[in-house]
């Protein structure tokens, strides 16, 4: 079964730490994807990278960065994490040919930022 | 830019009623059209999607959504639905070479016995 596994269910860290959240998927997809999930807003997109070492910003970057060193990881870092930031962050693939094929989901990491 | 509306925040049913999830979407070129269910303390799963063809798209679980143009409209809709039902459910939508899908704000979907 394919899968895009996120390395952590739950994380509490305190505000002004540096924060990575990694993300990996075994089916061999370009595009990888970090969403952001509150309630009341629904996904709002992070950074996606369509290649590795290859990213785009999304709607709402600021805060944020990411890093693909290879195909089947895509970290997101919190430079310096805010309690603003206290979020369901969900990672997603999908493969080259685009969107219409559907993203696959991880089952998301809850931040607590305090 | 597409864009997509969802009209109802919280949709309560009993169980084996009927259950409609209404879903705008905007865009001035041609789209393509998602519906998402997310069950608790889980990731995103596809349920349906439109791309073209056939107006009603038939997904997973009894779930069908009808694609109207004219009324920019994509709605979700099950004749009877379960206890297992319960869920957020998303409507999402790209355009025609997008790597990116953009998401409504979701509907919470209760079903009581």
């Amino acid at each position: 079964d394919v899968k895009v596994t996120q390395s952590s269910r739950y994380l509490v860290k305190r505000t002004g730490e540096k924060v990575f959240l990694e993300c990996v998927q075994d089916m061999d997809h370009e595009n990888m994807f970090w969403y952001r999930q509150d309630p009341g807003l629904g996904l709002r997109l992070i950074y996606f990278s369509y290649d590795v070492k290859m990213k785009e910003k999304g709607d709402i970057p600021e805060g944020y960065s990411v890093s693909r060193e290879k195909k089947e990881r895509f970290s997101l870092i919190l430079e310096s994490a805010s309690t603003n930031q206290t979020s369901m962050y969900l990672c997603a693939s999908s493969p080259s040919a685009g969107a219409n094929y559907g993203y696959t989901f991880g089952s998301g990491t809850r931040l607590t930022v305090v | 830019a597409q864009s997509v509306t969802q009209l109802d925040s919280q949709v309560p049913v009993f169980e084996e009623a009927p259950v409609e999830l209404r879903c705008n979407y905007s865009s001035s070129v041609s789209v393509y059209l998602f519906w998402y269910v997310q069950y608790p303390n889980q990731g995103l799963q596809l349920l349906l999607k439109y791309l073209s063809g056939s107006t009603l798209v038939k997904g997973i679980n009894g779930f069908e959504a009808e694609f109207n143009k004219s009324q920019t409209s994509f709605h979700l809709r099950k004749p009877s639905v379960h206890i297992s039902d319960t869920a957020e459910y998303f409507c999402a939508v790209s355009g025609p070479n997008d790597y990116k899908l953009s998401f409504g704000a979701g509907t919470t979907v209760t079903v009581r016995a």
